[in-house]
């Protein structure tokens, strides 16, 4: 198993430019989440998804949008980035939709918005 | 909605000694709290968790405490060593909620000096 993999792992994009963040498992999990890591802000929730044609707002949604066609697939778009967007993003998946099983984690994608 | 927070932001401890990180969280509904480990340009790991059934949980050197009436709880490290230096996430969600939203607290960055 691959685990949780994450394209590109490194990105740098023009203001207003738009970019697909990658996430895809091979663990059939149901639940993925993609969060995004500031210095001293700690891991901030984005969006969700509890299961394939399902998806929910996590803390900080705005300026993104997300979609799950399949269980292995929960890419992140930026429609039209911004400074503020300049970030390490992280996707995570666990098995069930239930909190109480460990998250796992991708290797993380670094942003910057110029 | 829930929210976590955590100290201290950074922690210095001597080799071998104890280390002692602490959050508190909001949402008297929530009743699963993990811990992550983030080494320095690596992935968040989970090293622990506990449920609000229990007041305590114990693996090897580390420990967590939950005090649900104060609504804080607390993660130890005994006899650190270096491999210990890392970043140290607490988070608390909803078990079985289906929101299964985790959300993290902003992190305490520990140094062990040799």
């Amino acid at each position: 198993n691959a685990g949780v993999t994450q394209t590109p792992k490194f990105q740098v994009l023009k203001t207003g430019q738009s970019m697909t963040l990658q996430c895809a498992q091979d663990m059939n999990h149901e639940y993925m989440s993609w969060y995004r890591q500031d210095p001293g802000m700690g891991l901030r929730l984005i969006h969700y998804s509890v299961g394939a044609g399902i998806t929910d707002q996590g803390e900080v949604p705005n300026g993104y949008n997300v979609s799950r066609s399949t269980t292995e697939d929960f890419p992140l778009r930026l429609l039209s980035a911004a400074p503020s967007q300049t970030s390490v993003y992280f996707c995570a998946s666990r098995v069930t939709r239930t909190s109480n099983q460990p998250q796992h984690f991708g290797d993380g994608t670094r942003l910057s918005i110029l | 909605g829930e929210n976590v927070e955590q100290h201290p932001s950074t922690l210095s401890v001597q080799e071998g000694d104890s280390a002692v990180i602490k959050c508190t969280y909001s949402d008297s509904a929530s009743n699963y709290f993990p811990w992550y480990k983030q080494e320095l340009g690596k992935r968040p790991q989970l090293i622990i968790d506990i449920r609000s059934n229990v007041g305590e949980k114990k693996d090897q050197r580390i420990a967590v405490t939950l005090n649900k009436t104060a609504k804080h709880f607390s993660l130890h490290i005994t006899e650190t060593q270096p491999e210990d230096s890392a970043v140290y996430f607490c988070a608390a969600s909803m078990e079985y909620s289906s929101a299964s939203k985790i959300i993290f607290g902003s992190g305490t960055r520990l140094s062990i000096r040799p």
